[in-house]
């Protein structure tokens, strides 16, 4: 059983420019959840995705947006990239949308906006 | 006021003391309670999971759940060096039909050899 995977695991880039961070669920799960972890600070729910499509939303703005394909690995994109964007971004899988279904978190992608 | 508190800390042990991390949360609808273990640079894993109010044991590790007063606490006992990590509380509430994770800040825990 594979865990957690995303690519690429540190990014630059300089504001106002475009990111995409890749993430690819666990053996089994078809639920990807995203978060973004500031330093210092605990992880923020941004959306979460389930058989390809959008299932809820934290309070990140449009220009956050995914992606998730039918083998159920996932996209977040990033538009119009903002100073403060620069913290490290978390994916997680779970089996399904029940309550009691528990995330599985990949290592993350560091990103760094200049 | 954030749905869920957590001392960040920093908070240094001696080897073999007995740790106690703590967090509260405001939100009546969290049903499910974890606690996450994250070392630097890495991403969050997964140690215990506690639904019902009581404690739950997996080895040196114990949670605690008080539904009433909306505190959750983690104890380790034994504690070892290998154990400095940062800890994150984190319940399940809905958003919008999503199984959205609420997390704390993080304790920073050092365990001093």
């Amino acid at each position: 059983e594979t865990g957690v995977t995303q690519s690429p695991t540190h990014l630059i880039k300089t504001r106002g420019q475009q990111v995409t961070l890749r993430c690819s669920s666990q053996s089994g799960h078809n639920t990807v959840s995203w978060y973004q972890q500031a330093l210092g600070q605990g992880p923020q729910f941004i959306f979460q995705y389930y058989r390809e499509e959008e299932n809820g939303r934290g309070n990140f703005p449009p220009r956050f947006s995914g992606l998730q394909f039918p083998n159920y690995s996932s996209e977040l994109n990033v538009n119009a990239l903002e100073l403060d964007d620069s913290a490290l971004y978390l994916c997680a899988s779970s089996i399904g949308l029940a309550r009691e279904e528990t995330q599985y978190f990949g290592p993350g992608t560091r990103l760094l906006v200049l | 006021q954030k749905e869920v508190e957590q001392d960040p800390g920093p908070l240094s042990v001696p080897e073999g003391a007995i740790v106690s991390l703590n967090c509260t949360y405001s939100n009546s609808a969290f049903q499910y309670f974890m606690w996450y273990r994250q070392y630097s640079r890495k991403g969050p894993e997964l140690l215990m999971y506690t639904y019902s109010s009581g404690n739950k044991e997996d080895g040196r590790f114990t949670a605690q759940v008080d539904k009433s007063s909306k505190y959750i606490s983690l104890f380790i006992r034994d504690s070892q060096p290998s154990d400095s990590a940062t800890y994150l509380c984190a319940m399940t509430g809905l958003v919008q039909g999503a199984q959205k994770l609420v997390f704390g800040q993080g304790t920073r825990l050092t365990i001093n050899p």
